[in-house]
């Protein structure tokens, strides 16, 4: 099937604790992205790659820390995890990147700092 | 900064009737696409509709029509004959400008269809 995959889909860890979640698409898109939804469902952009290069950093602490391999794999590496980070994590994908094609999502990692 | 505003937090509808759901933004562009998710309980985000602003004719899918109004900055999502299946989160979205385009998201609309 063709779609943006992620896993886990649900990560419960503890503070202070190293984690990571990865994406793949496999719909040949040239940009993708990582989406914060927070416990209010509010979702905030973080990342964004286009063909492996990093082109949107939002204020993020840089415990967050994206690798591209490739332009369909984008993985978000979290070191030192805190209770604040507990949130739905999505990937997801674009075409173009420029604003003009919708994003594909994937269907989220629940992260749980315990 | 632009901005997307959704005033409507929660909203319920009966099973088969219509309603609607308001968005308004703020921008300085003038061409541009707007977009509508919706996220069900599976908390799966899908795309609902789009809407391009150099086009006057409104959106339609199916059941789900837009009501573009570009000089209001104006976008509402209309949902015909609605379905339980229809209850969810209902994002609308709009992407920034300046090179690095990232789509910013409206708070969201709880929508309950009830039978």
């Amino acid at each position: 099937d063709t779609a943006v995959s992620q896993t886990p889909k649900y990560l419960v860890t503890q503070m202070g604790n190293d984690k990571s979640i990865k994406c793949e698409q496999n719909l040949g898109h040239d940009t993708m992205y990582w989406y914060k939804q927070d416990s209010k469902k509010f979702l905030k952009i973080m990342f964004s790659y286009n063909n492996k290069e990093l082109i949107i950093n939002e204020t993020v602490p840089n415990r967050f820390s994206p690798k591209s391999p490739d332009k369909a794999h984008l993985n978000l590496h979290i070191n030192s995890l805190e209770l604040g980070d507990s949130a739905v994590y999505f990937c997801a994908s674009s075409q173009s990147g420029t604003g003009r094609s919708p994003l594909h999502f994937g269907n989220g990692t629940r992260l749980t700092v315990t | 900064a632009q901005t997307v505003t959704q005033s409507q937090p929660e909203m319920s509808v009966q099973e088969a009737e219509t309603v609607t759901l308001s968005c308004t933004y703020d921008t300085s562009e003038n061409n541009y696409y707007l977009f509508w998710y919706k996220q069900p309980p599976s908390r799966q985000m899908i795309l609902v509709i789009r809407q391009e602003a150099y086009k006057q004719q409104n959106a339609t899918e199916n059941r789900f029509s837009v009501n573009f109004q570009k000089a209001a900055k104006s976008f509402s999502l209309k949902i015909s004959d609605s379905q339980l299946g229809d209850t969810a989160m209902y994002f609308c979205a709009f992407p920034t400008s300046g090179g690095s385009e990232k789509l910013v998201f409206g708070k969201g609309t709880k929508l309950t269809v009830n039978p």
